[in-house]
């Protein structure tokens, strides 16, 4: 059976500071990926998506960059945290990009200060 | 851009009674998901329901699709106290690649 990891589950960091969240999804190969992120009490806003190694399109400019350096993993990154940056933040995957259910990971809270 | 908006933003119900969520979108789409949600948790996919179908059910759950309407609406019957959470509904553009999902509808279930 498939299954997503997302870690770490929570994470305090000052404004400045780099970031780095790992999803990796097992017993599936070449999943659609995503990251979402959530702010209190809102909707998913997507920030970034990949259907294939090395490919990811960007949903909003900001000051995060995401990679997929293997086929079942996927990076969220920053080179320097802004307050604004704070939330939770999620991966998921799914077979075929948007006919075809998304498959969460448990989430990551990111409190910047 | 949000696609979908769902309504009410709160529901509070008693425990047995059936509770009804609405979802609103603007574009034409492929297909609608709806997902749960438990607090500080990641979201659970529930039901899909595509663009052809106007009905779907899974177990307690109740998907219905109106497309001239551009709405659709997750009825949950006999609800328990453990339906406690938020749902969201989920929209792809029409030959689009991406779900877009509004911002929820938080439902509580008193026991």
């Amino acid at each position: 059976s498939q299954t997503i990891h997302q870690w770490p589950a929570t994470l305090v960091q000052p404004v400045g500071s780099p970031l780095s969240l790992e999803c990796t999804v097992e017993g599936t190969s070449n999943p659609n990926l995503y990251w979402y992120r959530q702010a209190a009490g809102r909707g998913l806003q997507l920030l970034f998506y990949s259907v294939g190694i090395g490919q990811i399109s960007s949903e909003v400019p900001q000051n995060l960059s995401a990679s997929r350096p293997q086929d079942r993993q996927f990076i969220l990154s920053s080179k320097k945290l802004l307050l604004s940056d704070s939330g939770f933040y999620l991966c998921a995957w799914s077979v075929r990009a948007g006919v075809s259910p998304l498959h969460f990971g448990n989430g990551t809270r990111l409190t910047v200060t | 851009s949000q696609q979908g908006e769902e309504d009410p933003q709160a529901l509070s119900i008693q425990e047995g009674e059936n509770a009804t969520m609405n979802c609103s979108y603007k574009t034409s789409i492929n297909n609608l998901q709806w997902y749960r949600q438990n607090s500080g948790r990641g979201l659970v996919h529930l039901i899909l329901i595509r663009s052809n179908e106007r009905e779907k059910h899974s177990g307690r759950l109740r998907v219905t699709l109106d497309t001239s309407k551009k709405s659709s609406s997750l009825l949950i019957t006999a609800s328990r106290a453990a339906d406690t959470a938020s749902y969201f509904c989920a929209t792809d553009r029409e030959y689009g690649n991406k779900l877009v999902f509004g911002a929820g509808t938080i439902l509580r279930v008193k026991s």
